[in-house]
This record gives structure tokens, C-alpha cells and sequence, in this order.
């Protein structure tokens, strides 16, 4: 298994529900990452796991909060959203070594109301 | 603080013609870049990946050069096709930066006309 999956493909949820999206790697990469992206942008990184441990934050509003219950899975949870939350979200991974390439999923379409 | 710029931001060329993508960026002392494809809507597809020791990369019809000194890198395709139509990123990685921390170009959109 080479690829990185994510679920849902698109989600649409109101500015008060509570929802999760889910990425899945099974090339026991160690490092897993949570990346924004807004039309015609490039992705901003918001989470970074290594070794199933949050190394980095790039100071993302609560409203997100991530999970990484093992090292083949991350979840972004989400609560009390903002419109301008909608975006594409990517979930990445990269073996262990600095010099290796991320291996980026699909994505999942987030539309908030 | 490093800063990665993509030009054009975008590219219209008839099929058959070589493909010239740029990317530059500030901050010389780069650990690694990274050339990523991205179709709309969709998730990033890793191209090509240059060390810094390196000073290219070939794969089939793709090739990127690296020039540290001057902070450029260039991603070249040749004989473009309509299937190479989508947005070209090119990403760098400082040394020392945690979790592996990439910092992206802005992007250039490529149509290939047929």
C-alpha cells in the first residue's frame, strides 16, 4: 500500500457542529502531516506529528484539534467553524529521514455555512 | 525568514512545446526542493525531490536543476501534452527544521493547448 487516504471527500457543516476528518497511511512512514488550503494558494502547514508525538503548531485556532491516536492514523477535529475555515485540507506523510519526499492524500473539500 | 516565489503565475503553450518552470527562493542554506504537481481540487503528486548536494534530477520527460548559490531551481518538461495541465508547486525544506517543514511557492498554473 503506497498512498495516503483521507475521508470524507467533502464535507459541508454548519458554523455549530462537531465533525472529524481522517487520514490513513500504511507505508509506516512516522511522520504525518495536516496541511489548509485555500483556492488558487499554496498549502499552509497547520500540524506536524513525529512518532505519533504534535511537534509542531503553527498557531491554529483551537477549533482545530488534531489526533494521532497511531502511526497509521490522524484525525483533524473540528467544532465551531468559520465560514472562512472552508478550504481544501491535506493530510501528508513522510518516511523517517530528513531527506524524504511527503506523500500527500487527497484531500477533503471542507464547505462551512 | 525564507520566501519561495513561483513565475509565471501562469502558462498557456500549444502541445509539443518544451515547459520552463521557475522557482526562487531567498534563503540559500536549503536542506532539500521538492517539485509537486497538483490537479484542482486535488492532493499534491511529488515530481521530483533534489538534495542540496545535488544539482538536478531526471525523471522520463522532467527534469530540475538546482542552483543554491543563486537560490533557483528550474523544473523542465519537455514535449509538453494536455495531461500536463495542472498547477506546478516547488517546495523547500531548511536544515534543522522541525517535522520536516516545507516551505511552498505560490504555484504556476500550466494549460497545454492541444
Amino acid at each position: 500500500d503506497t498512498e495516503v487516504t483521507q475521508t470524507p471527500k467533502h464535507l459541508v457543516m454548519g458554523m455549530t457542529n462537531k465533525k472529524s476528518l481522517k487520514c490513513e497511511q500504511h507505508m509506516g512512514h512516522r511522520a504525518m502531516y495536516w496541511y489548509k488550503q485555500k483556492a488558487k494558494k499554496p498549502p499552509e502547514l497547520m500540524f506536524v506529528y513525529s512518532y505519533e508525538k504534535l511537534s509542531i503548531n503553527e498557531s491554529v485556532p483551537s477549533r482545530f484539534s488534531p489526533e494521532c491516536p497511531n502511526s497509521s492514523l490522524l484525525n483533524l477535529h473540528l467544532h465551531a467553524l468559520q465560514p472562512e475555515d472552508s478550504a481544501l485540507y491535506l493530510c501528508a506523510s513522510s518516511p523517517p529521514g530528513s531527506g524524504d519526499t511527503q506523500y500527500f492524500g487527497p484531500g477533503t473539500r471542507l464547505t462551512v455555512l | 525568514k525564507q520566501e519561495v516565489t513561483q513565475i509565471p503565475a501562469a502558462l498557456s503553450v500549444p502541445e509539443g512545446e518544451n515547459l520552463v518552470l521557475n522557482c526562487s527562493f531567498t534563503d540559500s542554506a536549503i536542506y532539500n526542493l521538492q517539485w509537486f504537481r497538483q490537479d484542482p481540487g486535488k492532493g499534491l503528486t511529488s515530481l521530483l525531490l533534489i538534495q542540496s548536494s545535488q544539482r538536478e534530477q531526471t525523471s522520463g520527460r522532467l527534469n530540475a536543476s538546482l542552483d543554491k548559490s543563486s537560490g533557483r531551481s528550474t523544473l523542465y518538461i519537455a514535449a509538453s501534452q494536455p495531461g500536463d495541465s495542472a498547477t506546478y508547486l516547488c517546495a523547500v525544506r531548511q536544515p534543522g527544521a522541525a517535522g520536516n517543514k516545507l516551505t511552498f511557492g505560490g504555484g504556476t498554473r500550466v494549460l497545454v493547448k492541444p
